[in-house]
């Protein structure tokens, strides 16, 4: 049973150009989250979303940060026009159930911004 | 406030205990986890106690929660190097949400 999966594990971008990050959850978990870890700090929520819908979107940067899951397929945190700080390692999350189920996060996917 | 405290550095020899600790926010957070995670690597989750609990073991992990302090504890037995890692402490908040709130992380280090 595999876990959750991220890709790219790593990723480097230049300041202006978009960043695409996808997460597939555990088979059978339908809730997905997105966490951001700055260097040197704790995991900070994102977004929390169910198949097509958004179902907590309170620690997300309001401008160029979007996050999908759509359907089919695997959900996608896209952050426009990056920026230097948006350097972090992004981690995502699943669980079968949404509120008070117990997390399984992914390996993370390391952004760096030249 | 949302804000879950833990300690940032801890030292021990192989073989004796470790014990990390964790102040939490919420006090009717249902589930309280902890989590380990090596160089470059993603969250494991390590261990978790349901809130009506004081008290969980799971071979060389023990868990202690005090809910009147908000304060939780993660004991490590006879700590071995491949334990060398950092320890959160997470708690969903507000508690009927799916967000967790994570602590700073306190980085053990295990000398031989």
């Amino acid at each position: 049973n595999a876990g959750v999966m991220q890709n790219p594990r790593h990723l480097v971008r230049r300041r202006g150009q978009e960043a695409r990050l996808r997460c597939s959850p555990m088979k059978g978990h339908s809730h997905v989250y997105w966490y951001r870890q700055l260097p040197e700090e704790g995991l900070k929520f994102m977004v929390y979303l169910q198949k097509e819908n958004i179902i907590d979107e309170s620690g997300m940067p309001k401008e160029r940060f979007s996050a999908e899951f759509p359907k089919e397929g695997p959900s996608i945190l896209r952050i426009q026009q990056v920026v230097r700080g948006d350097s972090a390692a992004y981690f995502c999350a699943s669980s079968p159930q949404g509120t008070g189920e117990t997390q399984y996060f992914g390996p993370g996917t390391r952004l760096l911004v030249l | 406030g949302e804000d879950v405290e833990q300690s940032l550095f801890l030292s021990v020899r192989e073989g004796d205990s470790s014990v990390i600790n964790c102040t939490y926010t919420d006090s009717s957070s249902t589930y309280l986890y902890w989590y380990k995670q090596e160089p470059g690597a993603g969250l494991q989750l390590l261990t978790y106690i349901f809130s009506n609990m004081d008290m969980k073991q799971d071979q060389r992990l023990t868990v202690l929660l005090n809910k009147k302090d908000k304060h939780l504890s993660l004991r490590i037995a006879d700590t071995q190097t491949g334990d060398s890692a950092i320890y959160f402490c997470a708690e969903p908040y507000p508690s009927n949400t799916g967000k967790l709130i994570f602590g700073q992380g306190t980085t053990l280090q295990v000398k031989p």
